[in-house]
């Protein structure tokens, strides 16, 4: 009931390519949704977040897709670029409750 | 700049010792919390506090302490009784616990085993 699955665990993508991570969540009581972007050495910051009210939210070439009815949700990262290699974390929360996935380790290759 | 400050940033701990881990937000955060990070396990939560002289276990509570006794402050000890000390540990603040809303993270404190 409280698990955040993500996945991939780990990713490759070619510069100027799609990025994809998906994760999904058990408990419908969750009301936001943030992804965090974690470089090595430091700690997470918040990328973008959405509340299960929107199907979509974009921020430049960030994108979080959101299905209310599959329990899912995702970050796109369009025109990825080297900057982008980093550690994405999904999270879900409600309340004073917040539950993390495990992380998507995220390369891009020049 | 407001933020959190995390120190120190590398840190090394004997058998038998207890180490403390300081955590200061000077972005006037009600709740502050903390977190342990191993490879490929993401946020475990330690503990968490909503407001000052009160704080919460989180799921991996066991070898560790804390204290809330400034609004700013949130150190963490990880004692003797911590058999695996050695991760990565985040301390993180938000407005308040009780409405969503994303939290701010300091840049760690890695702890290793002498």
């Amino acid at each position: 009931q409280q698990q955040v699955k993500q996945s991939p665990q780990s990713l490759i993508v070619q510069k100027g390519g799609i990025s994809i991570i998906n994760c999904a969540y058990e408990n419908t009581a969750f009301d936001y949704f943030p992804w965090y972007q974690q470089f090595p050495g430091k700690g997470p910051a918040l990328l973008i977040a959405i509340r299960p009210d929107v199907s979509e939210k974009k921020e430049g070439r960030f994108t979080i897709s959101f299905n209310k009815s599959a329990k899912q949700f995702s970050l796109h990262i369009m025109d990825s670029q080297p900057g982008d290699s980093a550690t994405y974390f999904c999270a879900a929360s409600k309340d004073d409750k917040i539950i993390f996935g495990k992380g998507t380790r995220l390369h891009i290759l020049p | 700049d407001g933020g959190i400050t995390q120190s120190p940033k590398y840190l090394f701990r004997k058998e038998g010792q207890n180490v403390t881990l300081s955590c200061e937000q000077n972005l006037n955060h009600d709740a502050m919390y903390w977190y342990r990070q191993d490879p490929g396990q993401g946020l475990r939560l330690i503990y968490y506090s909503q407001i000052v002289n009160d704080f919460q276990k989180g799921d991996i509570a066991e070898g560790y302490s804390v204290s809330r006794e400034k609004k700013e402050s949130f150190p963490l000890t990880v004692t003797s009784a911590q058999k695996n000390p050695t991760a990565f540990y985040l301390c993180a603040s938000s407005i308040d616990r009780a409405a969503p809303q994303p939290q701010h993270f300091g840049d760690g404190t890695r702890l290793s085993i002498l």
